[in-house]
């Protein structure tokens, strides 16, 4: 069974900090992960893909990929109040398949 | 969103009863699913198609049947509605699965009574 383990959270910082999300991975074959941002009530979006080892920088996100250890991360920089929402980690499994894990709740105090 | 439209956005529904979830895409890609999203499970994948009548059961697949006579269209069918069928159900589109991700629609939610 392919899965992913995400802390469901609720994960709380002040407005200005730096929130981390991390996501484990099962599948040693997987070549693309995802990000996605869920507000409650709402469909996921797509904010951060990634497929090589390391960082990889988009505005006030950054995602960083650790393949030898099937560890994969979300840092938001100086978070705002907005980016209160669920964050859902993903991995393709191949057979034109995504595994989704079950979300941390992020919610930034202002 | 824009390019995806999932009818109809809310639905009750009694035990037992066929329900029929649509889905249409302005996209013309390749690539439709449809998870269903519960509390502590996350996003689950009920059915996916790769192409015009091409599917293939996910992991929740029992309960469930999917057609897609068209590319913009793809149709899931809980044959006979159960109360664990209660979900929001949603629909995504792909063109590039390895570096395009999902593209989801708004939900359906569906409550079985």
């Amino acid at each position: 069974q392919k899965e992913v383990e995400q802390n469901s959270g609720p994960l709380s910082v002040p407005e200005g900090a730096i929130a981390s999300l991390n996501c484990t991975y099962s599948d040693r074959g997987s070549q693309s992960f995802f990000w996605y941002r869920q507000y409650s009530g709402k469909s996921p979006e797509l904010i951060m893909f990634i497929y090589s080892n390391g960082d990889k920088e988009d505005g006030r996100f950054t995602a960083q990929l650790n393949k030898a250890s099937q560890y994969v991360s979300l840092l938001i920089r100086d978070s705002q109040p907005s980016d209160s929402a669920t964050y859902l980690c993903a991995f393709e499994v191949g057979g034109f398949k995504t595994i989704f894990g079950a979300g941390t709740r992020l919610f930034v105090k202002a | 969103d824009a390019g995806i439209t999932q009818s109809p956005r809310h639905k009750v529904t009694e035990t037992g009863t066929p329900v029929t979830l649509r889905c249409h895409q302005t996209e013309n890609h390749r690539y439709m699913y449809w998870y269903r999203q519960d509390p502590g499970h996350g996003l689950r994948l009920i059915h996916y198609s790769y192409g015009v009548k091409d599917t293939d059961k996910g992991e929740v697949s029992d309960g469930y049947s999917v057609s897609r006579s068209k590319t913009e269209d793809f149709l899931l069918t809980l044959e006979s509605a159960t109360s664990s069928q209660t979900s929001v159900y949603f629909c995504a589109i792909s063109d590039d699965r390895l570096t395009g991700g999902y593209t989801f629609g708004s939900g359906t939610r569906l409550t079985v009574v």
